[in-house]
């Protein structure tokens, strides 16, 4: 089973829709998470950190749900600029690198 | 800009034939991770270098080495290159070991095998 399982798209959302991203992970030892954004053909850069509380970056929110081993990121007035792939990450306990998921392709639509 | 720098940024190579991929971590950063990303799949880990030393791999096969130098760049090799190792490669540096340190990845360099 994978560690980090994501529904892949892609998401073709109109200008100012709002839209939300699973991810589930299956390892009960992960510590860490994380959204990273992907552009096309360009590297993989931090969005933002996923706490248990919840957090929330300007039109971005990200949620997490350790008893169900669940992320979340929701997009709020989505712009054409968030067009992107979106990459649910995760650590875990003895291990030093990131798991990435396959990511969930995203385009917002004029 | 992350201040890691990888080159270069596409080549081709025929199967069979050995390949390296180069990076220059950010300064001050004494770690270097690899990533392999094939195409419409996330980046998969492939190892990680601290104090010129291996520290941890992925499920990657022998034929993938690499080297890490006293100024902290690091050197990824591919050896007998098959088709499926046609992706764009991923040098990522941090400030220690831990995953839980932020990494700042470089652009990355695109290898096709031909």
């Amino acid at each position: 089973r994978k560690e980090v399982e994501q529904d892949p798209g892609p998401f073709n959302v109109p200008e100012g829709a709002t839209v939300a991203f699973n991810c589930t992970y299956s390892n009960s030892a992960s510590q860490s998470f994380f959204w990273y954004r992907q552009d096309c053909r360009k590297e993989p850069k931090l969005l933002m950190s996923v706490y248990s509380s919840g957090n929330e970056d300007g039109r971005f929110t990200a949620q997490l749900n350790r008893a169900s081993q669940y992320i979340s990121l929701l997009i709020r007035d989505s712009k054409l600029s968030d067009s992107a792939t979106y990459l649910c990450v995760v650590t875990r306990s003895g291990a030093n690198n990131l798991f990435f998921g396959t990511g969930t392709r995203l385009t917002v639509i004029p | 800009e992350t201040g890691v720098t990888q080159s270069p940024t596409h080549l081709i190579k025929t199967r069979g034939q050995q390949v390296t991929l180069r990076c220059s971590s950010q300064s001050g950063h004494n770690t270097v991770s690899w990533y392999q990303q094939a195409l419409g799949q996330g980046p998969q880990f492939i190892f990680q270098y601290y104090r010129e030393e291996e520290n941890g791999r992925g499920n990657f096969p022998p034929r993938f080495s690499g080297l890490q130098f006293p100024n902290y760049s690091s050197e990824l090799n591919v050896n007998a290159l098959e088709l499926d190792d046609s992706a764009l490669y991923l040098c990522a540096s941090s400030r220690g070991t831990g995953a839980g340190n932020t990494i700042y990845f470089g652009e990355g360099s695109w290898l096709t095998v031909v």
